[in-house]
Formats: structure tokens, sequence, C-alpha cells
């Protein structure tokens, strides 16, 4: 069954510097989507991008993050100065639609440790 | 705003034991329910969808009725396996644009004894 891969699994950075969490979605999904879970709270929606743009993106999403996708594979997501507070598991998705109730696919998640 | 809550976790139950996760939600208009799943070392999977009311998603002997009156999705399974065991999310997403924009429960971790 296809499925969203992201990598790196854990990553440990300094607070302060860059961040690039890469995904590579289903292949013929048309919509990405950044969400992350601070360990212990509740999983929060990031970030909804579709034909190379965004197009939701919540209050957590402020101008240290970002999102691309590159080439026609890629999607990625950069903290540009990592806080402590950016700690937290982020999990790719992706769909083939946006109808309603469509499902979204997740892929197993990043770990970030910001130290 | 839209939010959703379900029971508090643990829950360790025996294998074939009945199982019943609550979730209720607070949303405007028809929103879609949805049940994911997170097994160890593994990603969100959608477990099972309803999209209006009294509609009923199962899967995987997992069932869930979506109730407009009581605003709930219950989750249940007559008879749990140790396999079963695994942190589960009730979820939705709203009634109109914001389909990707799934607002989450907090999970509640199931673990079944043999």
């Amino acid at each position: 069954e296809p499925e969203v891969t992201q990598t790196p699994s854990h990553q440990v950075t300094q607070m302060g510097q860059e961040v690039i969490l890469r995904c590579v979605p289903i292949s013929n999904h048309l919509y990405f989507y950044w969400y992350r879970q601070i360990l212990g709270q509740k999983v929060e929606f990031l970030v909804s991008f579709y034909n190379n743009e965004i197009s939701e993106k919540s209050e957590i999403f402020d101008d240290q993050f970002s999102v691309e996708r590159p080439d026609g594979s890629n999607f990625t997501l950069k903290i540009r100065s990592t806080k402590l507070e950016d700690s937290a598991m982020y999990f790719c998705a992706s769909s083939e639609s946006a109808v309603r109730g469509n499902t979204i696919y997740f892929g197993e998640g990043s770990w970030l440790t910001v130290v | 705003g839209n939010s959703v809550t379900q029971m508090e976790g643990p829950v360790t139950l025996s294998e074939e034991a009945f199982l019943t996760i609550n979730c209720t939600y607070t949303a405007t208009g028809y929103p879609s329910l949805f049940w994911y799943v997170q097994y160890p070392g593994e990603g969100l999977q959608l477990l099972l969808k309803a999209t209006k009311a009294d509609d009923k998603g199962s899967n995987k002997g997992f069932e869930a009725t979506y109730r407009k009156e009581t605003t709930s999705f219950h989750l249940e399974k007559g008879s749990v396996q140790v396999s079963d065991s695994a942190v589960y999310f009730c979820a939705l997403s709203g009634d109109g644009g914001s389909q990707g924009n799934l607002i989450f429960g907090k999970g509640t971790k199931l673990s079944v004894k043999p």
C-alpha cells in the first residue's frame, strides 16, 4: 500500500539552528499537510498546501515556519530558528482530494528535539 | 471553535473484553468524524470514518456511529486482541472548506493483556 515517508525519523538540534524536515507524499496526491504533536498534547494542524501554495495555516505556523515542494516528489517543512518549544513529533500527510470526509494519510513522523 | 474531547487513558483490558472509547465533539454544521490509530513505532492510520448523522463507520471489528443528537462518535469493539494495543485518536474536519484541517482529541492509549 502506498505510504507517506518522512525523514529524518529523529533529529536533535541546537536552539537557534535551522531544521528541514522532509516528506515524500503518496504519488498521486495533490494536497499536503504538516501537523505536530508536542509530547502529551494533541495532534495540531500546522499548514495545508495545494497547487504550490499554502491554502490554510494555523496560528502556530508563524514566520519561522515555511513549506516548499522543491520538486515533483518532496514536500518540506523548514523551521528557521528553532526554539525549545518546537520540540515535537512532526507529521507529514497527504490526500488525493479535499472533498468532504476525504481520507488523509499520515507518515510515521519526525521527532524533533531542540536542546 | 471546533473541538474534540475523548476519554483519558490509559485503558487496560484483557483479551476478548469489550472496548468503548468515548468521543464527543463541538462543531458548527455537519462535520466529518474519524478515528485514527497509532500502533507503536508507526504513524497515524485511518481506522474508520463517518460523514453524516447516523452513519456507522466500521473496520477490523471496530465500529463507531455518528450521533448528531449527542454529538458523539464512540469507538467500540466487541472482543479486543493483544494486537489492538495502540493509541486511538478521535478527530473531525469541519463542515466547510477546511477539510484538511483535522481537529484531534488527545488520544487514548489502549493496552490489551493476554
